[in-house]
């Protein structure tokens, strides 16, 4: 069976610093992988996808960026975070052709920036 | 381009009642829809969906929604509401090639 993983599951950070969120999956290849941004009353919030090594489709410009080092791997950072990235951070996966695939979803990451 | 618009950010229902809760789509291509639903502090989880085929569509939990072509509605409802499904529930819409486009979801609070 496939099953996501999100790390760290909360996290602090101080305004200018870094951010590196990773997101990994089992049991499956050749994924489309995505990242999104949950903020209180805003909904989800498409930031990347990827369909593929080395390809990141960016929905909404901004200071994040999106990296996809090997099939199965997923990761999200910022050189410089700012206040307004503070949210709940989702990773998903759905199969290729995913003209109808459900996206599951990873458990999150809660990050606070202060 | 597609979009959802969920009607009501929160809706509130007594156990046992009947739970409705509203989505409407726009959509440039023959639609794919999806219920999601979403505890505290956890991600999303599919509840139905749609593809073609039957319009109406049977969930898990007991919820099931009806795809509505001319009314461009794919409104979820569970005859009798139990504690358990006070949560936070998303309509999306696919883009027909890669990506979904979610709405800004409706909470359910379920009083005793």
């Amino acid at each position: 069976s496939q099953t996501i993983h999100q790390w760290p599951a909360t996290l602090v950070q101080p305004v200018g610093s870094p951010l590196s969120l990773e997101c990994t999956v089992e049991g499956t290849s050749n994924p489309n992988l995505y990242w999104y941004r949950q903020a209180a009353g805003r909904g989800l919030q498409l930031l990347f996808y990827s369909v593929g090594i080395g390809q990141i489709s960016s929905e909404v410009p901004q200071n994040l960026s999106a990296s996809r080092p090997q099939d199965r791997q997923f990761i999200l950072s910022s050189k410089k975070l700012l206040l307004s990235d503070s949210g709940f951070y989702l990773c998903a996966w759905t199969r290729g052709q995913a003209l109808y695939n459900e996206q599951f979803f990873g458990p999150g990451t809660r990050l606070t920036v202060l | 381009a597609q979009s959802v618009t969920q009607l009501g950010s929160h809706v509130s229902v007594s156990e046992g009642a009947l739970v409705l809760l509203r989505c409407n789509y726009s959509s440039s291509v023959p639609p794919y829809l999806f219920w999601y639903v979403q505890y505290p502090n956890q991600g999303l989880q599919l509840l139905l969906k749609y593809t073609t085929g039957a319009t109406l569509v049977k969930g898990i939990n007991g919820f099931e929604a009806e795809f509505k072509k001319s009314e461009t509605s794919f409104h979820l409802t569970k005859p009798s509401a139990h504690m358990s499904d006070a949560a936070e529930y998303f309509c999306a819409v696919s883009d027909g090639y890669s990506t979904l486009t979610f709405g800004k979801g409706t909470m359910l609070l379920v009083s005793p």
